[in-house]
């Protein structure tokens, strides 16, 4: 069954902290692993996109790594800053076009 | 701005009312989906256009009726929904829907439906 399973559910963190949210992917045939940004009451908004000879991809502050041996990934923010209050989504795409999209993580920034 | 825009962002409708929602984007891309959000549930595709032909259904009442009269343009016609249809209903679209595509799809912010 392809599925895509996200943790935590939340997660509250001090500004200039590091954080990271997981993935755990069950997605056949494997094509790509994606993580988007969701703002409250906006779209989602892509990060990263990795492939299966990708194990890791950076964008600004958001480090995407990728283990296709365990079907992990995780989405690593650093130096956290109050507007990465969000949630993050983590999606997998099969070879036949097919997304699974996770529950995501609702990140909070506090000062 | 994403370069996709939906309209209306918020709409409050009786279950007997009949609305539509529009998408439009300005990427120049060739495929369009909608998706629905519900709080706490994973996104839920909808439907999917590439180049104005519908390439997906995914098992969707008959109440929700997509047109896609130009690669630019997408619209979810709505009629006699139930309250279970409540939710946050999101557009996007991607360069193409190509197998094996890494394009990354660009989302419009919803729209935020509530249904009486």
């Amino acid at each position: 069954k392809n599925q895509v399973e996200q943790s935590p559910q939340s997660l509250i963190i001090l500004e200039g902290k590091n954080c990271t949210l997981q993935c755990n992917y069950t997605v056949s045939p494997f094509s790509n692993l994606r993580w988007y940004k969701q703002d409250t009451g906006r779209g989602p908004v892509s990060l990263t996109i990795m492939t299966f000879s990708e194990n890791t991809k950076s964008n600004g502050r958001y480090t995407a790594t990728l283990d296709a041996d365990t079907k992990q990934s995780s989405l690593h923010i650093t130096a956290s800053q109050l507007s990465d209050s969000a949630s993050y989504i983590c999606v997998g795409q099969t070879g036949a076009n097919n997304l699974f999209f996770g529950t995501g993580t609702r990140l909070t920034v506090i000062p | 701005e994403t370069g996709v825009t939906q309209t209306p962002r918020h709409l409050v409708m009786g279950m007997t009312n009949k609305k539509s929602l529009k998408c439009e984007q300005h990427l120049g891309h060739n495929a369009m989906y909608w998706y629905k959000q519900s709080a706490k549930k994973p996104l839920e595709l909808m439907f999917v256009y590439n180049f104005k032909e519908q390439t997906e259904n995914n098992s969707v009442p008959s109440r929700f009726s997509p047109e896609c009269p130009n690669s630019s343009h997408l619209f979810l016609h709505l009629h006699t929904l139930q309250p279970e249809d409540s939710a946050l209903y999101l557009c996007a679209s991607s360069q193409d829907t190509g197998v094996y595509s890494n394009q990354p799809q660009h989302f419009g912010d919803g729209t935020r439906l509530s249904i009486l």
